[in-house]
């Protein structure tokens, strides 16, 4: 089946500790993007990437970081340096990087800092 | 700076009935917009995009309509059952970038 699997779909992390949620696709997509949802908030756009070995920063990059080695993966590292990261973190990924494709998103993984 | 509105208060609806969900925005305009659903603690998943030149677009039960001049495009489910209940997001491109800006979502309560 194709599709883009996160995980884990929960997550938890002591404060001071870096995380790294994992994304990966198997639908041969060029582009892959991560996002935050807070409750009752939009979903925010922290990097994303329109081929493999590059990426660019969204709306929220600070204390985040991402690779694109791979075509079909996209882990995201939260990082110690960003302040309020328990949310839930949605991978999506569309054929290419351009205007009018639509997003196919993973069940997401929710990040709890203890 | 560019805006996007969605009625923040849930819709509750009776089965049968037709649902309609409103999404404003503000000091851009895009060339497309998307619609898309979120179940909770789920991924969204697309449902329908609209081109500025389009005024209405149909798939099943779904119709958007996209009026360029009141910045507003409308979310209608027709014939509406409990399995529609969900969160529904607008999603127009944000302005200089390709990339979805999405909004808030209005959620959907559909009851029997």
């Amino acid at each position: 089946d194709g599709g883009i699997t996160q995980s884990p779909k929960y997550l938890f992390r002591k404060e001071g500790q870096n995380v790294t949620l994992s994304c990966e696709q198997n639908l041969n997509h060029d582009a892959m993007y991560w996002y935050r949802q807070d409750p009752g908030q939009g979903l925010r756009l922290i990097y994303y990437s329109q081929i493999v070995n590059d990426f660019q920063k969204g709306d929220i990059a600070e204390g985040y970081s991402v690779s694109r080695e791979k075509k079909e993966s996209f882990p995201l590292t939260v990082t110690s340096a960003q302040k309020n990261p328990t949310a839930f973190y949605l991978c999506a990924s569309s054929i290419e990087g351009g205007p009018g494709n639509e997003q196919f998103f993973g069940p997401g993984t929710r990040l709890t800092v203890l | 700076s560019q805006k996007i509105e969605q009625n923040s208060e849930a819709l509750n609806i009776q089965e049968g009935k037709t649902a309609t969900l409103t999404c404003n925005y503000t000091n851009y305009s895009p060339a497309y917009l998307q619609w898309y659903r979120q179940d909770p603690g789920r991924g969204p998943v697309f449902l329908l995009l609209i081109r500025e030149n389009e005024k209405e677009k149909r798939k099943e039960r779904l119709k958007v309509t996209f009026d360029t001049t009141l910045k507003q495009s409308l979310f209608h489910i027709t014939a509406s059952q409990p399995a529609d209940s969900a969160t529904y997001l607008c999603a127009p491109p944000s302005g200089g970038s390709y990339i979805p800006t999405f909004g808030r979502g209005t959620s959907l309560i559909v009851h029997p």
